[in-house]
């Protein structure tokens, strides 16, 4: 079946450092979908890319989808305590059914 | 408020005591579905649903029923819940599917002792 690995599992910066993490499938997808969980709560949903080699942002966010459509990655610039939580990434292929990764958790120290 | 309610938010149980997870989306979306959070594992769909008496095995089905008599609830059922069913549950809903924005829960978080 479909499989999305993220990584890394867990990255810890300093406040004002970049941080990336990365999703790739083994299928094709269709589109995929990137949502961030602070702790304690439930995830919520950030962006959706569809097209191949497509970039998105949002402020100091960037989404990029790969030109073969089975990767994706999430770029925070700057990062700020508030970026704090576990960053997923779900892909959807031909079964209808998404496919989570397992998470990036962000700590960032001030 | 667009939203989706889960309840209880905390519930904890005795193995074998069948409970009901309770979850209403009040958006009018046609497909609803429920996963489980477990450390290091990430989310993992148990059930789905695409409309009304519409549902489907996720991939973790095993100890899980789930119905959807209505298009906004979608009550997961575990009739004889076990030790590794303990987990922090979510329910999720969208417009027309995994293309579409999913709203989640706030979770439950759930004991089988």
């Amino acid at each position: 079946g479909q499989q999305v690995m993220q990584i890394p599992q867990y990255q810890h910066v300093q406040e004002g450092e970049d941080f990336t993490t990365y999703c790739n499938s083994s299928t094709t997808l269709s589109n995929i979908q990137w949502y961030k969980q602070r702790p304690g709560g439930h995830p919520v949903f950030l962006i959706q890319l569809v097209k191949s080699g497509e970039v998105k942002k949002q402020k100091r966010l960037t989404f990029q989808f790969g030109e073969a459509k089975k990767n994706s990655s999430l770029h925070i610039t700057a990062t700020q305590t508030t970026d704090v939580g576990t960053y997923f990434c779900a892909g959807t292929g031909g079964s209808y059914i998404p496919t989570f990764g397992r998470g990036t958790s962000l700590i960032v120290h001030p | 408020e667009a939203q989706v309610t889960q309840n209880p938010r905390y519930l904890i149980t005795v193995t074998g005591k069948k409970l009901t997870v309770t979850c209403s989306q009040n958006m009018n979306h046609e497909y609803m579905s429920w996963y489980r959070q477990d450390p290091g594992l990430g989310l993992r769909q148990i059930y789905y649903s695409m409309n009304v008496e519409v549902t489907d095995k996720g991939d973790v089905p095993e100890g899980y029923k789930v119905s959807r008599k209505e298009k906004r609830n979608f009550p997961l059922i575990l009739e004889s819940p076990s030790p590794n069913q303990t987990s922090l549950y979510f329910c999720a809903s969208s417009l027309q599917g995994s293309n579409t924005e999913a709203f989640f829960g706030q979770g439950t978080r759930l004991t089988v002792v």
